[in-house]
């Protein structure tokens, strides 16, 4: 069973513009990671933010996280063609079990 | 590339049959994870070595096993193999257990079951 649902489902986005989406999860956790699935491929790990862990930055990401609301948000500033792809979110709560969502299918147009 | 390695890339067969599948961890990751992807069910963690022992399991079946061998690598057993278990089988690798650490994930195998 997935332990976060993402939103939206699907984006469609121009390139300059920006891209946020949207993960929710129902219990306690360690830490949240974002991870990138380009079409049928490996998973690349983007980011990763511990719980007591507000906000976090790398390169054109932007991650946030709210334990209160059991919610996270991943921004990706200044989009390009080559962001194209599947972000899923996933939780650890313990073990390095991590639970993934549903995932967001992203698409940018030149 | 990430690093982790798995074999085959592809693979065929029918139900009932049984087949392994083969995951190289990156240099120096103690760690290997299991996950399935699937239209449905999504990605589902499956089970979780540690340095050839066996740490967290996950939404795996009866029918599949795994195991950590000393040199690190792993393999996931599928036997009595259904539709239902055609899918993505992805791997992931990571330095150590207990995190938080960044897993390394594998190309996957995609399993069509016939």
């Amino acid at each position: 069973s997935q332990q976060g649902e993402e939103d939206p489902q699907a984006l469609s986005i121009q390139e300059g513009e920006n891209a946020t989406m949207n993960c929710s999860y129902k219990t306690s956790i360690n830490n949240l990671q974002w991870y990138r699935q380009n079409s049928g491929r490996g998973l690349v790990h983007l980011i990763l933010i511990r719980s007591n862990e507000r906000e976090k930055h790398s390169g054109r990401l932007r991650v946030t996280l709210d334990t209160s609301k059991k919610s996270s948000s991943l921004l990706i500033t200044a989009s390009r063609a080559a962001d194209t792809a599947s972000y899923f979110c996933a939780t650890d709560t313990g073990f390095q079990k991590l639970v993934f969502g549903t995932g967001t299918r992203l698409l940018v147009s030149p | 590339d990430s690093g982790v390695t798995q074999t085959p890339k592809h693979l065929i067969t029918a139900t009932g049959q049984r087949v392994t599948l083969r995951c190289s961890p990156r240099s120096g990751d103690l760690s290997v994870y299991w996950y399935q992807q699937s239209l449905d069910q999504g990605l589902q963690f499956l089970i979780h070595y540690y340095n050839g022992e066996e740490r967290a399991k996950g939404n795996i079946l009866e029918r599949f096993s795994a195991q950590q061998f000393p040199d690190l690598h792993s393999e996931l057993n599928l036997s009595s193999l259904e539709l239902g278990d055609s899918a993505l089988y992805f791997c992931a690798s990571s330095v150590a257990a207990g995190g938080p650490y960044e897993q390394f994930f594998g190309p996957g195998t995609r399993l069509t079951v016939l």
